[in-house]
């Protein structure tokens, strides 16, 4: 079955970059998405890519996918405090069901 | 334009009582769902609706049962609770390709601000 895997946690300096990881199976997924809950909330969708590309840019954020490895990345560039939270790795898209990863929580310090 | 909401945001039950979380969408989407969120497990799924007038199973469905009342409404009942239901829920709703076809949508999810449910 499809299974979404990330390390749970992440901490970085302030002002740094950050790069969190996640694998995936399903190589049918027509999008794969990074999702970000900050504390005491639901998920937002932070940005997605779609299953063709292999990089997206979006201001601080860049996506980089290796379809062949079934690798997806997301680098935050000059990380804030106001980043600390929980980054969840999807894939879905259409009618599949998306299957999320586990969360990677950031710990951004000053 | 609310998008996802749900009620109530914090209810504590005692072992055995039963319950209804309610969840409502305004964004016209077909597919609604019910996860569950518990520290280090990540969101599991409970049910979902693909359109309404359908309801499936997901990872962890029992003890609860579920009602697509109408295309903005989909609730989620404990008859019995116990205290392994002790979690945060989400709901939440997305477009999908059974009407709308493939490219017109990313098929992002949109989640409520999530009801925190103690049982005891």
């Amino acid at each position: 079955g499809e299974d979404v895997e990330q390390s749970l946690f992440l901490s970085v300096r302030e002002g740094d970059s950050s790069v969190i990881n996640c694998t995936y199976t399903d190589s049918s997924s027509t999008y794969l998405y990074w999702y970000k809950q900050e504390p005491g909330a639901g998920l937002q969708l932070l940005t997605y890519i779609f299953s063709n590309m292999d990089m997206k840019q979006d201001q601080r954020l860049t996506v980089l996918l290796n379809k062949k490895d079934k690798h997806l990345s997301l680098r935050i560039a000059d990380t804030q405090t106001g980043d600390s939270a929980i980054y969840f790795c999807a894939e879905g898209g259409g009618s599949y069901i998306p299957t999320f990863g586990r969360g990677t929580s950031l710990i951004v310090h000053p | 334009n609310a998008g996802v909401t749900q009620t109530p945001k914090f209810q504590v039950l005692k072992t055995g009582q039963s319950m209804t979380l309610q969840c409502a969408q305004d964004m016209n989407h077909n597919s609604m769902y019910w996860y569950r969120q518990d520290p280090g497990m990540g969101l599991r799924l409970i049910y979902y609706s693909a359109s309404e007038g359908t309801t499936d199973k997901g990872e962890v469905p029992n003890g609860y049962n579920v009602s697509r009342l109408n295309k903005r409404e989909f609730s989620l009942r404990l008859e019995s609770a116990a205290p392994s239901q002790t979690s945060v829920y989400f709901c939440a709703s997305s477009e999908s390709d059974l009407l709308s076809p493939v490219g017109t949508s990313t098929y992002e999810q949109y989640f409520g601000p999530g009801t925190r449910l103690t049982v005891t």
